[in-house]
């Protein structure tokens, strides 16, 4: 398995401010996945990370809204940009290892107030 | 975009089995079925995948059709920790590659 660490856990933010969420994970993975869970919702890909070339975004998402850095194997992060209520979402921070299984962090609750 | 229909929600009593129906009837040939579930206020967790045999694992069973157009996560002896959101998932098992596309889910309700 793989242990991964998100940070914050949970963040209340004002809308036109950004967040920056951290993922850290025990192990060198190649690519790495954020994920948005809106309330009451299912997860949707917001893109894949990989080391040393551009997140490759899921249609709907665009870099100047959430941009990703993954500066090494082991960490990623995802920023926010300029908040609005409709942001208020779980982000999720997954990697593979492997073919089989992917496995998530415990997430982010970001509200924006 | 998500490929699989499951039903909304489940109740299933305490040590009964409980049985988790998929619908892919879109599936191609190199897709693989996976199966994720969501404890409330954590990530999800893998519990099983398969191409067309049946499997099994510590955590469950899953049963493909021979037509692999659905199939059927099988919980042996529920238990409360066993409610949760249960992901059917179909995608090509690529190596390296694991971007997931999540449908609504059946919440899973183990009723004492």
């Amino acid at each position: 398995s793989a242990v991964i660490s998100q940070k914050p856990s949970r963040d209340i933010c004002q809308r036109g401010t950004s967040l920056t969420i951290q993922c850290q994970v025990d192990s060198q993975v190649t690519m790495m996945f954020w994920y948005r869970q809106q309330p009451g919702q299912s997860l949707t890909l917001i893109a894949t990370a990989n080391q040393g070339s551009e997140a490759t975004y899921e249609s709907g998402f665009v870099i100047d809204k959430f941009p990703i850095s993954r500066p090494n194997l082991t960490f990623s992060t995802l920023t926010v940009s300029n908040m609005s209520p409709e942001d208020s979402s779980i982000y999720l921070c997954s990697v593979s290892r492997g073919i089989k299984e992917a496995f998530f962090g415990q997430g982010t609750r970001l509200t924006v107030v | 975009d998500a490929k699989t229909t499951q039903p909304t929600s489940m109740d299933c009593a305490e040590g009964r089995a409980a049985n988790l129906p998929c619908n892919h009837s879109t599936i191609s040939g190199n897709e693989y079925v996976y199966w994720y579930r969501q404890i409330h206020s954590q990530g999800p967790q893998y519990i099983i995948h398969g191409l067309k045999n049946n499997e099994t694992n510590e955590m469950a069973s899953l049963i493909i059709t021979e037509d692999r157009k659905s199939s059927t996560l099988i919980l042996p002896h529920a238990t409360l920790r066993d409610t949760a959101v249960y992901y059917c998932i179909v995608r090509v098992e690529e190596g390296g590659a694991n971007n997931l596309f999540f449908g609504t889910g059946t919440r899973l309700t183990v009723i004492p």
